[in-house]
């Protein structure tokens, strides 16, 4: 089992609609949680971190964190073109390494 | 300000060669770490810096690759006799850390990268 686990995808939605992007983690020592977005050929870029229960919202993006399920989502409202890409969830313990999941490649269509 | 800057931003190397990747975290960053993407795949742990000491080594593949930081600044990751396996995109991330309770200030900023392709 992978520490971080998230769906390849591509999860595709169109313009306007929320999308809805999830991961899962074993380790319940990890206490941060972060998205980071990564257009093809580049490096990732942080969305948000979280690290309470609940959800944390900025502008479009809303991180939603349960640490009873071992759950972590991201909702990106009215989703737009330029969202296309791919969705890296990351968790970690402390001062430690970011675990990284795979990625979920998201397809916002016109 | 200057985000994290790594260079060469691309490697072509023959197979058996040495090649050193170079980042330079952003100023007055004290943790810095290092990550491989191979085509298609997650991020790869490889390594761990705060200041110039590397508390966690454990994602260095082999001993063919080593890396080491001066002045709490520059790091170089070093890759000896290269192998096809190792082609992949190097990553650098840097972080400001230490005290406590400021929320956010172990997020991990990412350098451009450099890809390595060893034929």
């Amino acid at each position: 089992q992978k520490e971080v686990e998230q769906n390849s995808g591509p999860l595709s939605v169109p313009e306007g609609a929320i999308a809805s992007l999830n991961c899962t983690y074993s380790d319940r020592g990890s206490q941060s949680f972060f998205w980071y977005r990564q257009y093809s050929g580049k490096s990732p870029e942080l969305i948000m971190f979280i690290y309470s229960n609940g959800d944390k919202e900025d502008g479009r993006f809303t991180a939603q964190l349960n640490k009873a399920s071992q759950y972590v989502s991201l909702l990106i409202r009215d989703s737009q073109p330029s969202d296309s890409a791919t969705y890296l969830c990351a968790g970690r313990r402390g001062f430690q390494k970011l675990v990284f999941g795979t990625g979920t490649r998201l397809l916002v269509s016109p | 300000g200057a985000g994290v800057s790594q260079s060469p931003s691309n490697k072509v190397t023959e197979k058996g060669k040495d090649v050193e990747l170079r980042c330079d975290p952003i100023s007055g960053h004290t943790a810095l770490y290092w990550y491989r993407q191979s085509l298609g795949q997650g991020l790869e742990f490889l390594i761990y810096f705060q200041g110039n000491s590397a508390p966690d080594k454990s994602g260095l593949p082999s001993d063919r690759f080593s890396a080491e930081r001066t002045g709490g600044s520059v790091s170089t990751l070093t890759i000896q006799r290269t192998q096809q396996e190792d082609s992949a995109v190097y990553l650098c991330a840097s972080s400001l850390e230490g005290g406590e309770g400021r929320a956010g200030m172990e997020t991990q900023y990412f350098g451009p990268g450099t890809r390595l392709l060893v034929l």
